[in-house]
Order: structure tokens, then sequence, then C-alpha cells
């Protein structure tokens, strides 16, 4: 089972539309940590954000916003009023303990955003 | 400045050949990591070292052999290239601390290998 769902492979639309990426975890840890990193066609991994178990609320950074909900494994991601530089694959990631003091972070497949002019 | 250099960013070689890609942060991370990005664009962890010692081999052929001289490096050597090991790899590195898990990773740009 994957650790990290992101079910979404493609999502298309239109520029000024909003669009929410979807993204489930799965973990027996009881602390975890989530991000997202936004990977544009240039190549490079950016990071957005990051969240840990313990802390539920709601982020919003301009057009870009989180809802993480632990009671369905979830940390969706929207963007409103999608431009066109937001065209882009997106990661959600899970972070968790992996013994020797050391992390590991474990990738969704990714959703491939376009937004159309 | 940058944080974590990968070198080369395009590398083109013959199946066959041994090839390394260098990897260098100066943030004074006590955590590296190497991923592999396939050509569905999924990210998948190869290696993780922590103060120059190996924590996190996942299932890679042994012809990849992670080299770690010092804190700030850590190469991937590569022998007997095959077609499939065509992919974009990236180095990472992590801070140390009570609180590094809480924070990101950081990322080279990426190293595109390409076998012919």
């Amino acid at each position: 089972a994957q650790k990290v769902t992101q079910a979404q492979t493609e999502i298309s639309v239109v520029e000024k539309e909003d669009v929410t990426l979807d993204c489930v975890y799965e973990t027996r840890d009881t602390t975890y940590y989530l991000f997202w990193y936004k990977q544009p066609p240039s190549g490079e991994l950016v990071f957005l954000i990051r969240r840990n178990s313990f802390d539920e609320q709601n982020e919003i950074s301009g057009r870009y916003s989180w809802n993480f909900q632990k009671s369905t494994s979830s940390f969706n991601f929207t963007i409103t009023a999608s431009q066109v530089v937001d065209s882009a694959v997106y990661f959600c990631a899970l972070r968790e303990y992996s013994g020797a003091g050391s992390y590991q972070l474990t990738f969704g497949k990714g959703t491939k955003l376009s937004v159309i002019p | 400045d940058t944080a974590v250099s990968q070198t080369p960013k395009y590398l083109v070689t013959q199946m066959g050949n041994d090839k390394s890609i260098k990897c260098e942060q100066n943030l004074g991370h006590d955590t590296m990591y190497w991923y592999k990005q396939d050509s569905k664009k999924f990210l998948k962890i190869m290696f993780s070292y922590n103060n120059k010692e190996l924590i996190i081999n996942e299932t890679v052929p042994n012809r990849f052999s992670p080299k770690s001289p010092d804190k700030a490096h850590l190469n991937l050597h590569i022998n007997s290239l095959e077609l499939g090991d065509s992919a974009v790899y990236f180095c990472a590195s992590l801070g140390g601390g009570v609180k590094v898990c809480n924070q990101p990773q950081h990322f080279g740009d990426g190293t595109r290998l390409s076998i012919l």
C-alpha cells in the first residue's frame, strides 16, 4: 500500500479557476510531518509548506491554502484563482522517523497541474 | 549562494560506462540524501547518510555506491550503467538539532542522466 496517495494524476483548469489537489497519507506514527513541494517545468523542487501531526490549523498563503484533517488522513492543497505560472507537478510527502536520528521522506506520485490561459 | 549543488546538471553517456555525480551542501546539515526521479516523475529515496554514516539504503542495485568523504558531501558513483538508470537524480540535505523533523529538506537542482 502506498504511504502517500495522490489520486489525481493530471488536472487541467482554465486560468482563474480554483483547483484542489488531494493527498491522503498512511502512517502508524503518532508524530509525523507532511509537506508539499512544487516542481515547475524547469525541474527543481520547491518547498511550499510543512505541517506536523499536532497542528491541524489550516493555513493560507496568498492564493495557496492547505486543509489538514487527521480524521481522514488528508492534507489537501487548494490554489485560488489559478495562474499559468502555477502549471507544475505538485508532490505531497510524508516524513517519518526512520531510526538512528534520521528521517525519511516518502513522496506521492505527484499531480500534474496544467493551467490553460 | 547555492545551498545544495549537484554536478553535473546533465550527463549523457553510453551503456556500460561508470560515472559519478557530486553533491555538496553549504548549510552545515547533518543528513544528506539521494533520490531518483523516473520518467513518470516518481520520486524515490535511494540513500541517506547522517554524519557520514549510511542510514537508509533502499533496494538499489549494488552498482550504485554512495560515498560521503565528509558531512558536506555525498557523491553517487554508478558502475556499469544500464538503460534503466536514465532518470533525474536529486541530492538533498536536512539539518540537525531538536527541531530537524519539522524542517524541509533542501534539494539540489537535479542531474539528468541519459544512457545511450
